[in-house]
């Protein structure tokens, strides 16, 4: 595709349910990222995947968190028993190339109520 | 560890008035310093990447240097449409992950 491109664009989920988020990278990208942006804070890294595999997931927060990539392509991010310190915005971005830049999507606002 | 650090937090600015905003960094092999928009609801916008001390680069308004050991986003007679929070970030040799500051708000007043 032409960007980065994130679903949903919004999540509202209870408090104990478990949310998958999608992120479909710029064609021909290898490498992805996923980062957490709360309110007013910075972004904080989640994972990074080359191809299929994730040399660095130091970020992930817990073991409620997990990360999986298919094809060198989609990455779905899951969040098992949701809780209330969960609601963020969780971004995904990609690189390709030689380049050193990463380009993100639009985000995935998660809230949990 | 890498760190980078932004300022000011915020800043207003009259449409027009020029001004600078600061990202101060410290990381070990600088593979890049990069420069991203943030609007509201979205997520960020890359803006320009700078790879070594001297290095300058612009876009419309914009122009980023950078130092050893910290860059400037300079805005040039900014415009309402320019109010965003602007993103610093570094990648580091011998880290996958990019380090970002938190952000300047610029907010520009017609």
């Amino acid at each position: 595709g032409a960007g980065v491109s994130q679903s949903p664009s919004n999540k509202v989920t209870e408090k104990g349910k478990d949310v998958e988020l999608r992120c479909d990278p710029i064609s021909g990208h290898t490498a992805l990222y996923w980062y957490r942006q709360s309110l007013g804070q910075g972004l904080e890294f989640l994972i990074y995947f080359q191809g299929n595999s994730a040399p660095d997931k130091s970020g992930l927060p817990s073991d409620r968190f997990s990360a999986e990539r298919t094809g060198g392509s989609v990455s779905t991010l899951t969040i098992q028993r949701t809780q209330q310190e969960d609601s963020a915005v969780y971004l995904c971005a990609s690189r390709g190339g030689t380049g050193n830049t990463i380009y993100f999507g639009e985000g995935s606002w998660l809230t949990v109520v | 560890e890498d760190q980078v650090t932004q300022s000011p937090e915020a800043l207003r600015l009259q449409e027009g008035e020029s001004s600078s905003l600061n990202c101060s960094y410290t990381v070990s092999g600088l593979r890049g310093l990069f420069w991203y928009r943030q609007d509201p609801g979205k997520g960020p916008e890359f803006l320009f990447t700078l790879y070594s001390a001297g290095e300058e680069k612009e876009k419309e308004r914009l122009k980023a240097t950078l130092t050893k050991k910290e860059s400037f986003l300079h805005i040039t007679a900014p415009k309402p449409e320019d109010s965003a929070t602007y993103l610093c970030a570094v990648w580091g040799s011998g880290t996958y992950k990019y380090i970002f500051g938190t952000g300047t708000r610029l907010k520009v007043l017609a």
